[in-house]
This record gives structure tokens, sequence and C-alpha cells, in this order.
């Protein structure tokens, strides 16, 4: 498998302007999640999927992010309109449920360096 | 709610040098424990996992031990090489599936 896939790797955008973050989780996992990672922050986890449905997106900063997951194999992180303080890497992440509750790891992609400049 | 305290780094060792880097958490339950390490312009990737109590973790010569009584999870290498230079991240997964992150740890090993 060639593990989780973001596209874009790195992305630089106008304040104001629309962005749209991808993914594909690794194929047969059933838990999607997206991660946001800065100095001042660290790792934040902003919202994940079970099954393709939002469990919780209590991470999600504002109104202007929303995320979706139409089917299996594909997410979307939406941030409309971005601000220069959205600047960050943006890491999707995707695990399934093990044999055990507890014995799940999630696999992470390379992520988007987003620059709002 | 669920959280770690990772030792704040930065860490700069030499080559062969011994390695700890402390971690602890709180949680409600019995959390399972992971290390993960991001090289450079990389994601995470899972380095080592402890799923209960006592577990031992290990992966490339790096280990950490599930410890309850003191809720700690502290990585350790005996021999560090320049190859390991990478941030370490700590974290727990609780009931719900989500992992919770330490602030994340840099290591600089020099030749």
């Amino acid at each position: 498998d060639a593990g989780v896939i973001q596209s874009p790797r790195h992305e630089v955008t106008e304040m104001g302007q629309e962005v749209t973050l991808r993914c594909k989780p690794i194929s047969g996992h059933d838990y999607l999640f997206w991660y946001r990672q800065t100095m001042m922050r660290g790792l934040e986890l902003l919202i994940y999927f079970n099954n393709n449905v939002p469990i919780d997106d209590s991470g999600m900063p504002e109104d202007r992010f929303s995320a979706k997951m139409p089917n299996a194999s594909f997410s979307t992180l939406k941030i409309q309109p971005s601000e220069p303080r959205d600047s960050a890497v943006y890491f999707c992440a995707s695990s399934y449920t093990g044999t055990g509750l507890m014995n799940t790891e999630a696999f992470f992609g390379q992520g988007t360096r987003l620059t709002v400049v | 709610g669920n959280s770690v305290t990772q030792m704040e780094g930065p860490v700069t060792l030499s080559e062969e040098a011994f390695l700890t880097i402390n971690c602890t958490y709180t949680a409600t339950g019995y959390p399972s424990l992971f290390w993960y390490v991001q090289y450079p312009g990389e994601g995470l990737q899972l380095l080592l996992k402890a799923t209960k109590a006592d577990d031992k973790g290990s992966n490339k010569g790096f280990e950490a031990t599930y410890r309850k009584e003191t809720t700690s999870f502290h990585l350790e290498k005996g021999s560090v090489q320049v190859s390991d230079s990478a941030v370490y991240f700590c974290a727990l997964r609780g009931s719900a599936r989500q992992l919770t992150f330490g602030s994340g740890t840099q290591l600089t090993v020099l030749p």
C-alpha cells in the first residue's frame, strides 16, 4: 500500500482565498484524522471520522474550517476564507479497528504545508 | 481530559551517547502509549508502542516501558546515531480513537 496520501504537499495562497486540502487514507482503514501542526501549539486534532461519519469536530478552530469524507477513500479539509494565522502543516492520518479495541495505530501522511500570505 | 507532558528540547548529543526522553501522562482508564518520530519534512512514523502496564515497546534500538505506577513512558536508546536526529513525540490513545500528543522533543546527534 502507498500509505496515506495527501495533496498538495505545499500550498501558498493569499489571505481571503479558499484552500482545499486532500487526503486518501490507507485502503481498509475505518478512521480518518486531521491534525494541524504549528510551532506554538504543537499537534492539534481538528476532526476525525469513523466510517466516513464525523465523530468529533471540537478541534476545528472556527466556522471557516470544514471537513468532509464523501467516501472511504477520500477526505477534504477546506478553509474559507483563509487567514495568515492558518499557516501550518496539516496532517491526515488513518487507522483501523484491530482485534483489540485499544490496539490500533495511526498512519500519517506526509502533510501539506500551508502558507497564507 | 487526557494529556501528555514531554521533556522539553532541544536535546543535543554526541554519537554513541545514551538517550532518555521523559514522558508522563494523565488519562482515565488504561490508555495505549506510543512514541512517534518525525524526520525533517516528513510525517509522523510510529516508532514503538505499549498497550498495557509493564509492556515494553522496542524498535530500532529504542525502548520504552509502560509504567502505570508513575504514569510514565520514557524513551531510551543506549547508543544514538546521527541518523536518529529527528523530533520525537510521545502520545496516548484512551477510550476514544484519537491520539493526544506531547509537545515533541527535537533531538540532534552530532558526529
